[in-house]
């Protein structure tokens, strides 16, 4: 079935370091969203992107939609102790319209 | 303006009892979607609805499963006779158009013991 791949599973930085995080697929979609997740809440939506080679930033976060239309990145700049959570990436392929979800990467800030 | 709304936040069934989970989609909101996660899982999609209609219910076990989101309240999410693999944090989304991006709820813990 429809699959997207999210790298890294975990990520352990410094305060104050960049992050980047990715999601791939062998299928194509036209639209790119990401989420972040804290504990115990439901995904907030950070950043939609729906056109090959669009690049949409939000606050200290900025992500692209891949040329190839199968993957997507999300890079955080100059990351704070409440970047702390999981982020998904989610894509919906053109003939489906439900939303698909990767396993997340977890992002931890070490002290 | 609210968000999606879930209720109730916690729900503890016994093996055999039914669960019912309801969602309030945001104002102007008319297609709805549930999704099920486990620990350290992501969302695994069940089902969209629309106002009245199922969409897709691909994700949707067969059987004890069903949702329905009626003209008048809350989408339902509807699990019979519950079993422990049931237990799971069941988020519910809701968005404008079939286009548009998802805003999610806080999610109802389910625990089946």
């Amino acid at each position: 079935g429809q699959q997207l791949n999210q790298s890294p599973q975990s990520m352990f930085i410094q305060e104050g370091e960049d992050v980047s995080m990715n999601c791939t697929s062998s299928s194509i979609f036209n639209t790119w969203l990401w989420y972040k997740q804290d504990p115990g809440e439901g995904p907030v939506l950070l950043i939609a992107l729906y056109k090959a080679g669009e690049l949409t930033s939000n606050g200290r976060l900025t992500a692209q939609f891949g040329i190839t239309r199968k993957d997507s990145f999300l890079n955080i700049s100059a990351s704070i102790p409440s970047d702390v959570g999981i982020y998904f990436c989610a894509g919906r392929m053109n003939r489906d319209d439900k939303i698909i979800f990767g396993k997340g990467t977890r992002l931890h800030i070490l002290p | 303006n609210a968000g999606v709304m879930q209720n109730p936040r916690h729900l503890v069934r016994r093996r055999g009892q039914e669960a019912r989970l309801r969602c309030s989609p945001m104002k102007g909101h008319s297609h709805v979607y549930w999704y099920r996660q486990l620990p350290e899982e992501g969302l695994k999609f069940m089902v969209y609805l629309q106002k009245e209609n199922i969409i897709d219910e691909s994700g949707m076990p067969k059987e004890r499963f069903s949702a329905e989101f009626p003209k008048e309240g809350p989408s339902i999410l509807r699990i019979q006779q519950v079993v422990r693999g049931d237990s799971a944090a069941y988020f519910c989304a809701s968005s404008r158009s079939r286009d548009s991006p998802l805003h999610f709820g806080n999610g109802t813990r389910l625990t089946v013991t």
